[in-house]
């Protein structure tokens, strides 16, 4: 079946100007992950759906960052005023299960979207 | 802070079996090993996980230490196609959803 997408796959942006990152999940999967991944980095968690709403937004950087999942299936990162250091893969996974289970589900990765602010 | 520590990089001829180490002596009894690869442009790849027991499945095998404070992901025929950043994460079980923590990983590099 067809896995977590992302689109666009490059974004090249303006320092200062407004992004946005879309994520389609795994059809069927309630939890949406967003990460970021620097050169020569592994990826770094910046926050967590649970159906529409934001479970852990604990890695977002700043206020400039923030998502949205409004029907519980497809995801947007918005990033305002972006920034040179905001140049970075954001990735996106999809599990199917929800928690309360012993057994924590898998995340499947999208191929992220690369991001350069120049 | 990634709880987890891997050699930086490892090379392995092509195939014969790659055997990738991970410590994780402060694992907590609820915590289970994750391995994940990352192919160069993709995103992160499921391969397996465990708790307690070794595990096997189509792409790998887990072995994890009887005090589980470190395990080794053996990929038993190595490809060119298995060139990879390879990572072991420890995540919560029982507690829900949990993001994945990743450290550096190890680069393995499949030799011809």
């Amino acid at each position: 079946g067809a896995g977590v997408s992302q689109t666009p796959s490059n974004k090249v942006t303006e320092k200062g100007k407004y992004v946005e990152l879309r994520c389609d999940p795994i059809s069927g999967h309630t939890a949406l992950y967003w990460y970021r991944q620097s050169l020569g980095q592994g990826p770094e968690f910046l926050i967590y759906f649970q159906g529409t709403g934001a479970a852990d937004d604990s890695g977002l950087p700043n206020d400039r960052f923030f998502a949205v999942r409004p029907e519980g299936s497809v995801s947007t990162l918005k990033i305002q005023r972006t920034e040179r250091g905001d140049s970075a893969v954001y990735l996106c996974a999809s599990s199917l299960l929800g928690g309360g289970t012993s057994d924590p589900d898998t995340q499947y990765f999208g191929p992220g979207t690369r991001l350069t602010v120049l | 802070d990634a709880k987890t520590t891997q050699p930086p990089s490892m090379d392995c001829a092509e195939g014969r079996a790659a055997n990738l180490p991970c410590n994780h002596s402060t694992i907590s009894g609820n915590e289970y090993v994750y391995w994940y690869r990352q192919i160069h442009s993709q995103g992160p790849q499921y391969i397996i996980h465990g708790l307690k027991n070794n595990e096997t499945n189509e792409m790998a095998s887990l072995i994890i230490t009887e005090d589980r404070k470190s395990s080794t992901l053996i990929l038993p025929h190595a490809t060119l196609r298995d060139t990879a950043v390879y990572y072991c994460i420890v995540r919560v079980g029982n507690s829900g959803n949990t993001p994945l923590v990743f450290g550096k990983g190890t680069r393995l590099s499949v030799i011809a």
